[in-house]
């Protein structure tokens, strides 16, 4: 079965700070692997997927994620934190029908 | 183009009364899923749709959860009765095809709150 962990329920940061989202995945086949980010209220939005094609992935709104085969994981960073990135972050991997599972979800906080 | 819309955005109903959710996905997508958001947890998938035919449905509590997807387009998703523990956020998402890579686009999903 797949699964999914994300360390850390709450990261805080501060504005221009890096951020380091963490995530590793369980999976019995070679996986798809996504980030999501959903504003309050909102539903989700993909921020990058990697689909076993190059191992560092670039998505939007600046955010990228390298695939680790040998520590099973799929950390999400960002340089530079801007204010707009407060939000939920969750990581997610696919089975072969695209349904996804996901992790508990990682809440940023950005500080002035 | 229009996303994945759905209705209504909030309910508030007391236990054991009915309730349903609608869901118009992103025109000419085939797939549609339907997934309940607990709180301060990921979303965890309900049902899948393949046009009009469900052919995921092993995470729903089928005594009192129901869903239908009439012409392979809109759907509804029902609970009859609600209970205490039904309160959570139901997402719709939809794709243009089901398996790996294809993306699923979100709706902003219903906040149920049972009282």
């Amino acid at each position: 079965a797949q699964s999914v962990t994300q360390l850390g329920s709450h990261v805080s940061v501060s504005e221009g700070a890096l951020v380091l989202l963490r995530c590793n995945y369980s999976s019995s086949v070679p996986p798809y692997l996504f980030w999501y980010v959903q504003y309050p209220n909102q539903g989700l939005q993909l921020l990058l997927k990697y689909t076993s094609a190059a191992t560092l992935v670039k998505g939007i709104n600046g955010f990228e994620a390298e695939f680790k085969k040998s520590e099973t994981s799929f950390h999400l960073t960002k340089p530079s934190a801007h204010m707009s990135d407060a939000a939920e972050y969750f990581c997610a991997v696919s089975d072969f029908t695209g349904k996804l599972i996901f992790g508990q979800g990682t809440t940023l906080q950005v500080k002035p | 183009e229009a996303g994945v819309v759905q209705s209504p955005r909030y309910k508030i109903i007391e236990k054991k009364q009915p309730v349903a959710f609608w869901c118009n996905p992103i025109s000419g997508h085939n797939t549609l899923y339907w997934y309940r958001q607990n709180l301060g947890q990921g979303p965890e998938l309900l049902i899948r749709y393949e046009n009009e035919e469900a052919v995921d449905d092993s995470q729903l509590p089928k005594d009192r959860f129901s869903a239908e997807r009439l012409k392979g387009v809109d759907s509804t998703l029902k609970i009859q009765p609600a209970e205490l523990g039904d309160s959570a956020v139901y997402l719709c998402a939809s794709s243009s095809q089901q398996g790996l890579g294809y993306e699923q686009y979100f709706g902003p999903g219903t906040r149920l709150t049972v009282t």
